[in-house]
């Protein structure tokens, strides 16, 4: 059974600072990985997603990356801002080919960023 | 700005009522998920749907909860009778098979019975 470990479940830093979430996986058959955001008391908002044939996506000051072999990801926020205070949450998608479409999620690291 | 629609924001039962929420996908969207998320448990999957078919419903209990898409705008999850330990947030998600963007989430539904 795939589980999704996120370290640590919260994170507190100064604003400017650059950070790194960390995920792992059991499972290194995904299909592929992303990475959300989610807001008190709103949805979850799609970061970045890695195909499994890929090992990095950026968007911006964001930077995920994938090992499949050894089961982690990662999430790199440049120079953090008081804004991307909220929960990380990464992601899983099941099967080699693509045929499962279930996600399966990690419980997620809250992020403060304090100005 | 195609979003993910979901009915009601809130709701507040009491213990024993049927609760019926609702979800409507992104026109196009060919998936559709429901997720139940808990402080203790976090997301998890109870049934997601492909072009209208349920495909997986084995995290529901299936004595109580039913999920069913009449249509490919309009997905439901009702549960019957509701009871306290279901209080949690439901998420509708939908997207794409073999998609490239992942999936897209509504705002949630806030569900406590009383």
């Amino acid at each position: 059974k795939q589980e999704v470990t996120q370290i640590p479940a919260a994170l507190s830093v100064p604003e400017g600072e650059n950070l790194v979430l960390n995920c792992s996986f059991t499972d290194s058959a995904i299909y592929n990985l992303q990475w959300f955001r989610q807001d008190p008391g709103k949805g979850l908002t799609s970061l970045l997603l890695i195909q499994s044939s890929q090992r990095e996506q950026t968007s911006g000051r964001l930077n995920a990356s994938l090992d499949k072999s050894s089961g982690r990801s990662t999430l790199y926020i440049a120079a953090s801002q008081p804004g991307d205070s909220a929960t990380y949450l990464c992601a899983v998608r099941l099967g080699t080919q693509g045929g499962s479409e279930k996600l399966v999620f990690g419980k997620g690291t809250k992020l403060t960023v304090n100005p | 700005d195609a979003r993910v629609t979901q009915t009601p924001r809130h709701k507040v039962t009491e213990m024993g009522q049927e609760v019926t929420m609702r979800c409507q996908p992104i026109l196009g969207h060919n998936t559709v998920f429901w997720y139940r998320q808990t402080m203790m448990q976090g997301l998890e999957l109870l049934a997601y749907f492909r072009n209208r078919a349920p495909l997986d419903d084995s995290g529901m209990p299936k004595d109580r909860f039913s999920a069913e898409m009449p249509d490919a705008t309009l997905a439901t999850l009702k549960i019957q009778p509701s009871e306290p330990r279901d209080s949690a947030v439901y998420f509708c998600a939908s997207g794409l098979t073999r998609g490239a963007l992942g999936l897209f989430f509504g705002e949630g539904s806030r569900l406590t019975v009383l």
